[in-house]
């Protein structure tokens, strides 16, 4: 059982246009969630985050947007950058059972000059 | 540098031996996390503790894992009696009391 989704494999963009990555979760108890970034062979890089209690957030280019009723997130990436070309993962915790994550399975920007 | 650091990055063997990696966590991160990466996929909680007291462990931690952090500090995860399937990218993270987890750059193992 699958509880973090991203149903996007990959994503081709045009660089300075908008990139919009999704998610979707199914447990009801996370309640806080990620985004991270990963190059090959690196771990994955924390990129920004989102409280349950919250519905944006936002940090430079990056923002998550959450909407809880759908049980959805989103990532933009405003202007794309072709540095910003990596697989992001999206990921979801419960503060009150350990902190661990769950992720899903990434989606693949190409973000083309 | 003071990021997470794994070692080896890169590990081979052949069937049904016996491999350990480590990881050295940011200093005073009180969590470690480690993880299993397969292709394609996105990474999966095997185990954590906190301080030396490992709280959780996957059902993806079959009685061949073992993991330690003894005195808090770097941790070990051995993996007994490879196998084919166990070949993947290990990743550790380690968290202080409120923040996010910080990834070190992962082992790679592959089994023969």
């Amino acid at each position: 059982d699958q509880q973090v989704k991203q149903n996007s494999p990959s994503l081709s963009v045009q660089e300075g246009r908008i990139s919009i990555l999704n998610c979707d979760y199914t447990n009801s108890m996370f309640d806080y969630f990620l985004w991270y970034k990963k190059y090959p062979a690196e771990g994955p890089t924390f990129l920004i985050s989102i409280s349950s209690i919250k519905d944006k957030n936002e940090d430079g280019r990056f923002t998550v947007f959450l909407n809880k009723s759908a049980k959805h997130l989103s990532l933009h990436i405003v202007p794309s950058q072709p540095g910003d070309s990596a697989v992001y993962f999206c990921a979801a915790e419960n503060n009150n059972a350990g902190n661990m994550l769950t992720f899903g399975g990434g989606t693949r920007l190409m973000v083309k000059p | 540098d003071t990021g997470v650091s794994q070692n080896p990055r890169h590990k081979i063997t052949k069937r049904g031996q016996n491999v350990t990696f480590r990881c050295d966590p940011i200093s005073e991160h009180n969590r470690l996390y480690w993880y299993r990466q397969t292709l394609g996929q996105g990474p999966e909680f095997l185990t954590y503790f906190q301080n030396e007291a490992q709280l959780e462990k996957s059902r993806l931690l079959s009685d061949r894992f073992s993991a330690e952090r003894p005195k808090g500090s770097f941790s070990t995860l051995e993996i007994q009696r490879t196998e084919q399937g166990d070949s993947a990218m290990y990743l550790c993270a380690s968290k202080p009391a409120a923040d996010t987890q910080y990834f070190g750059p992962g082992t790679r193992l592959t089994v023969l």
